[in-house]
């Protein structure tokens, strides 16, 4: 696709269950993040790939969140034993380089409501 | 201690106004600074970079940087009410890897 796409773009669960959220950076970005946003917030970095290893995991905030990139194209953060604290948006984001250069395009995120 | 501050907001400016956005950042050693725009319900999207002090600009819209007082402002000439938008500063992390975020700053045009 032409840009950063991310599903689902919303999703409801209850407080306990597991949860998967997806990205499909743009075709050839080899460096891939994801950020989570709550209301009134900026984004928050929690994790960064380039190709298919975590570079970066620092911003994950327990082992409760954990995310993958097996072929280095396609992610998936998965969140266990939901909070009702983890309610945000969750903004996956891609570049085309190996290295930072600030441009980061990102995708339309994914909602997530832990009730 | 937050690395990147802004005003939330909300500025209120009318159509044509210079709107003025400000951020402060706390590493010393940052090189290089970024402007966001995020539309409500959208993403962010990039406007803006600037890596030497002084003024850069690209249209209707000008980044400052003064590295030693660790500030970096956005100005938005004839503001539309297009711009009406949240505004984010970012800064990259200290490892280099990613970018941090300010909490932005939200800016309303009035037609």
């Amino acid at each position: 696709g032409a840009g950063v796409s991310q599903t689902p773009s919303n999703k409801v669960t209850e407080k306990g269950k597991y949860v998967e959220l997806r990205c499909d950076p743009i075709s050839g970005h080899t460096a891939l993040y994801w950020y989570r946003q709550s209301l009134g917030q900026g984004p928050e970095f929690l994790i960064y790939f380039q190709g298919t290893g975590a570079a970066d995991d620092s911003g994950l905030p327990n082992d409760r969140f954990f995310a993958v990139r097996p072929e280095g194209s396609v992610s998936t953060l998965k969140i266990q034993r939901t909070e009702r604290g983890d309610s945000a948006v969750y903004l996956c984001a891609s570049s085309r380089s190996d290295r930072l250069t600030g441009e980061l395009f990102f995708g339309e995120g994914s909602r997530l409501t832990v009730l | 201690q937050k690395e990147v501050e802004q005003n939330s907001g909300p500025l209120s400016v009318p159509e044509g106004a210079i709107a003025s956005l400000n951020c402060t950042y706390s590493d010393r050693g940052s090189q290089s600074f970024f402007w966001y725009r995020q539309y409500s319900g959208k993403s962010p999207e990039l406007i803006m970079s600037i890596y030497s002090n002084g003024d850069k600009e690209d249209g209707r819209f000008t980044a400052q940087l003064n590295k030693a007082s660790q500030y970096v402002s956005l100005l938005i000439r004839d503001s539309q009410p297009s711009d009406s938008a949240t505004y984010l500063c970012a800064v990259p992390n200290q490892a280099g890897t990613a970018l941090i975020f300010g909490k932005g700053t939200t800016l309303s045009v009035s037609s």
